[in-house]
């Protein structure tokens, strides 16, 4: 079983930073793309960052853009989210999920429930 | 920048209805569309991608399609479990971007 487990979310005063943990476990990170996604409370999804298979490359929204940076440790199979120069519009629920395989890496196939941000 | 509209908002309905939730492109795009359900306390779950493959394990009354601009999940019968939120989710390579509707709860 595939499973994805976050960590790291807080109370964070705007301008500060913070970094979230994803631990991935029935699936190498070698092997499949990663994405973060949020969720403001009472309001939709939103795509923040994907990390291809290889970990060669990185794409951003531009709302978080300059701020976050993703990466992650193979050594550990964890996924990573810097956050820095938080916001209040930042604070949200953040997923992280794993890509379905191959061309279809977009869409995410399994998902963590979650670790709750608030910047105040 | 794509924008991807869902519509109804909310869409109220009997169990056994079949249901259409849309969802629109604001310009031409590919068929690079998946949908998820989101119940409350739950992580999303993925149900279609590619515009109308199933993901493993999803019951054969969710299905896809696509004409045109337009994108719709189907509900062919509707179950107590379907209760919840859907997205719809677009991936336009380039410049890489990943865009969600606003979703629809179906009621």
């Amino acid at each position: 079983e595939v499973l994805l487990v976050e960590s790291g979310g807080r109370v964070v005063q705007p301008g500060g930073s913070l970094r979230l943990t994803c631990v991935v476990s029935g699936v190498s990170l070698e092997q499949y793309a990663v994405h973060w996604v949020r969720q403001v409370p009472g309001r939709g999804l939103e795509w923040i960052s994907l990390l291809s298979w290889d970990g060669g490359s990185t794409y951003y929204a531009d709302s978080v853009k300059g701020r976050f940076t993703i990466s992650r440790d193979t050594d550990n199979n964890s996924l990573f989210l810097q956050m820095d120069n938080l916001r209040a519009d930042d604070t949200a629920l953040y997923h992280c999920a794993k890509a379905n395989g191959g061309i279809y890496y977009y869409s995410m196939d399994v998902w963590g429930k979650g670790t709750p941000v608030t910047v105040s | 920048e794509i924008v991807m509209t869902q519509s109804p908002d909310t869409l109220s309905v009997s169990l056994g209805d079949r249901a259409s939730l849309s969802c629109r492109a604001s310009q031409t795009v590919t068929s690079d569309l998946a949908w998820y359900q989101h119940k409350p306390g739950q992580a999303p779950r993925l149900l279609i991608y590619a515009a109308s493959r199933r993901a493993p394990g999803v019951p054969d009354r969710f299905s896809g399609s696509l004409s045109g601009t337009d994108f719709t999940l189907t509900i062919s019968s509707l179950q107590s479990d379907d209760f919840a939120v859907y997205y719809c989710q677009h991936y336009n390579s380039w410049p890489p971007r990943i865009t969600f509707g606003g979703g629809t709860k179906v009621e």
